[in-house]
């Protein structure tokens, strides 16, 4: 089946660092979507991704989708306290038994210091 | 606030029980997905409805079952509860149709559910 790999797995950051996240996959996705989750919480979506190469900006927050369609990243830039969280990366397919399913990295625990 | 709503929010049972968790989507959307995050095995995809008709499985096991009824909300049934199914349970929605950002998923809060 499909896997992404999501790095890194935490990363412990002073406020007002920027952040960088990647996903890889071994499959192409057709979308390409970041999540974030609280504890307790469901996963809230950041951005949207539809095309190869496109970079998305969000605020704070830029991602971009692979020219290969196999890969994604994440930047957060200037981060702030509030940002702490689990992010996810979620690779979408379409057509055939898997349409809409959503295929999850492992996720990246984000702490910031104050 | 995503607009999908989960009930209960916390369940507790025990070994070989069988309970029901239910989804209402976001106003307007077709689409409906379960998905389990367990610790172990992180956010999986359990299965998809759209507008009250299966529209793809993922590794949901024989003993869960789902549907979506024609007012659109969704119940996940899961049977012969093992300590392993427990896990959070997530229903996400989407509009569905044609064009990729009716795809987007937004997720609702959740169903913990503690097997003894």
């Amino acid at each position: 089946g499909q896997q992404l790999n999501q790095s890194p797995q935490s990363m412990f950051i002073q406020e007002g660092e920027d952040v960088s996240m990647n996903c890889t996959s071994s499959s192409i996705f057709n979308t390409w979507l970041w999540y974030k989750q609280d504890p307790g919480e469901g996963p809230v979506l950041l951005i949207a991704l539809y095309k190869a190469g496109e970079l998305t900006s969000n605020g704070r927050l830029t991602a971009q989708f692979g020219i290969t369609r196999k890969d994604s990243f994440l930047n957060i830039s200037a981060s702030i306290p509030s940002d702490v969280g689990i992010y996810f990366c979620a690779g979408q397919s379409a057509g055939g038994t898997s349409y809409g399913k959503l295929t999850f990295g492992q996720g990246t625990i984000l702490t910031v210091h104050p | 606030d995503s607009g999908v709503t989960q009930t209960p929010k916390h369940l507790i049972t025990a070994t070989g029980q069988r309970v029901t968790l239910r989804c209402s989507p976001r106003s307007g959307d077709l689409s409906v997905y379960w998905y389990q995050q367990s610790l172990d095995q992180g956010l999986q995809f359990l299965i998809q409805y759209y507008n009250g008709e299966e529209r793809a499985k993922g590794n949901i096991l024989e003993r869960f079952s789902a549907q979506q009824f024609p007012d659109l909300h969704s119940e996940l049934n899961l049977s012969s509860l093992e300590l392993g199914d427990s896990a959070l349970y997530f229903c996400a929605s989407s509009a569905g149709g044609q064009g990729w950002s009716y795809n987007e998923q937004f997720f609702g809060p959740g169903t913990r559910l503690t097997v003894l």
